[in-house]
């Protein structure tokens, strides 16, 4: 089975500061993870993968197999990152999507 | 220019009164995907169509079904909505195969049963 973990729910945090949102995942293979975002009325949107190792809009993630985590940092949050931020996971050759619950990111002026 | 197209954006329904909610992409997209999504929950798959496959999850209601009648379009039908099927509905595609796996989503249906 596998399983994403987001421990907060909300995250509030002022603008130029870093910001870090946690993910643990248990899958017994090799998974495949995201970052998936949700701007305000907006759709659920790819945010970063971390197949690609890239960064996008200042936010990284790095997978890290010891500890099953793949938090998504920012070095100095902006006003523009407030949204609800989904990690999700896909097992091996199962191309289905698991979610975690999200974390609300908030970032204050 | 939207790929994936969901409507109607908000359905109202009485308790037990047949819904369709519909799908529609322009990705050409060999998968479609429904999730439901309740209030503070993260979405969760109900089933997939891998092009004319269809694969249900263990856990989905035999009250829920879908059609997908070719690539560009895929229903969800829920029978007899109860107070508990409220939720948001999302419908995603991905193209499976050669590389990560991204789903892109429609905006949503949110359904209301009354």
């Amino acid at each position: 089975a596998q399983r994403v973990t987001q421990p907060e729910k909300l995250l509030s945090v002022f603008k130029g500061a870093p910001v870090e949102l946690k993910c643990n995942y248990s899958y017994s293979g090799s998974p495949e993870l995201f970052w998936y975002v949700q701007y305000s009325r907006q759709r659920l949107q790819l945010l970063l993968r971390h197949i690609s190792r890239e960064s996008i809009k200042g936010f990284t993630a790095d997978l890290n197999k010891g500890e099953t985590s793949f938090h998504l940092k920012k070095p100095f949050a902006q006003e523009e990152d407030s949204a609800m931020y989904y990690c999700a996971l896909v097992g091996g050759s199962n191309y289905k999507l698991t979610f975690g619950k999200g974390t609300l990111l908030t970032v204050n002026p | 220019d939207a790929m994936v197209i969901q409507n109607p954006r908000y359905q109202v329904t009485q308790f037990g009164k047949p819904v369709t909610l519909s799908c529609s992409q322009t990705l050409n997209h060999n998968v479609m995907y429904w999730y439901q999504q309740k209030s503070s929950q993260a979405p969760k798959l109900l089933f997939h169509y891998y092009d004319k496959d269809f694969n249900n999850e263990a856990d989905t209601p035999d009250n829920f079904q879908s059609r997908r009648p070719n690539t560009s379009f895929c229903f969800l039908d829920i029978r007899s909505p109860g107070l508990g099927d409220a939720a948001m509905y999302l419908c995603a595609t991905s193209r499976v195969g050669g590389g990560a796996t991204e789903l892109f989503f429609g905006e949503g249906s949110r359904l209301t049963v009354l």
